[in-house]
């Protein structure tokens, strides 16, 4: 039972482009939350996520983030026209539908490098 | 409203010797509770949780924690640190009345010395 795979691993992108994290839950999973890790940092929430809806994106900053969960395919964070301040640690996780919502499984993460 | 507080943002052990790692949280819910540990350049791995059942929770590795509600604390220990135990620890509260949302505290880097 494979876990949470996120791609890519690793991204290096300049200022002014766009940045594409993708994210496949647990098999049978349908909840995905998204995290960002700034360097010598703990987590911090940004996006809840059910197939086809945002439920809490109290997270997110108000300008270029955006997240989406389709019907079919992997959960993706999308940045555009990104910053500096932008290079972190995203990382994705999932938890089943019902029962143990409450645990959250994580994935390797993906590390943005802004240059 | 929830926050987590670690009270260790580094704890430095000898091989064999206990570790400690002190977490306080705050909730206006009834919270679970959990250690996630990273080591370096990986994901987050579940070291245990506390759901609301018994208040001396087991996890992996040799690892335990008890949850005191009238000293809001979930401290973790081991009774003898292993050399693969060095990694940063991160102390989380979520609340189902906060719609499951981890609150991650700021992490504590342990050393292990041989």
């Amino acid at each position: 039972n494979a876990g949470v795979m996120q791609n890519p691993r690793h991204l290096v992108r300049r200022r002014g482009q766009e940045a594409r994290l993708r994210c496949s839950p647990m098999k049978g999973h349908s909840h995905v939350y998204w995290y960002r890790q700034l360097p010598e940092e703990g987590l911090k929430f940004m996006v809840y996520l059910q197939k086809e809806n945002i439920i809490d994106e109290s997270g997110m900053p108000k300008e270029r983030f955006s997240a989406e969960f389709p019907k079919e395919g992997p959960s993706i964070l999308r940045i555009q026209q990104v910053v500096r301040g932008d290079s972190a640690a995203y990382f994705c996780a999932s938890s089943p539908p019902r029962g143990g919502r409450d645990t959250q499984y994580f994935g390797p993460g993906t590390r943005l490098t802004v240059l | 409203a929830q926050s987590v507080t670690q009270l260790d943002s580094h704890v430095s052990v000898s091989e064999g010797t206990p570790v400690l790692l002190r977490c306080n949280y705050s909730s206006s819910y009834s919270p679970s509770l959990f250690w996630y540990v990273q080591h370096p350049n990986k994901g987050l791995q579940l070291l245990l949780k506390y759901t609301s059942a018994a208040t001396l929770v087991k996890g992996i590795n040799g690892f335990e924690a008890e949850f005191k509600k009238s000293e809001t604390s979930f401290h973790l220990t081991k009774p003898s640190a292993h050399m693969s135990d060095a990694a940063e620890y991160f102390c989380v509260v979520s609340a189902k009345a906060a719609g499951n949302k981890l609150t991650f505290g700021g992490g504590t880097r342990v050393l292990v010395k041989p």
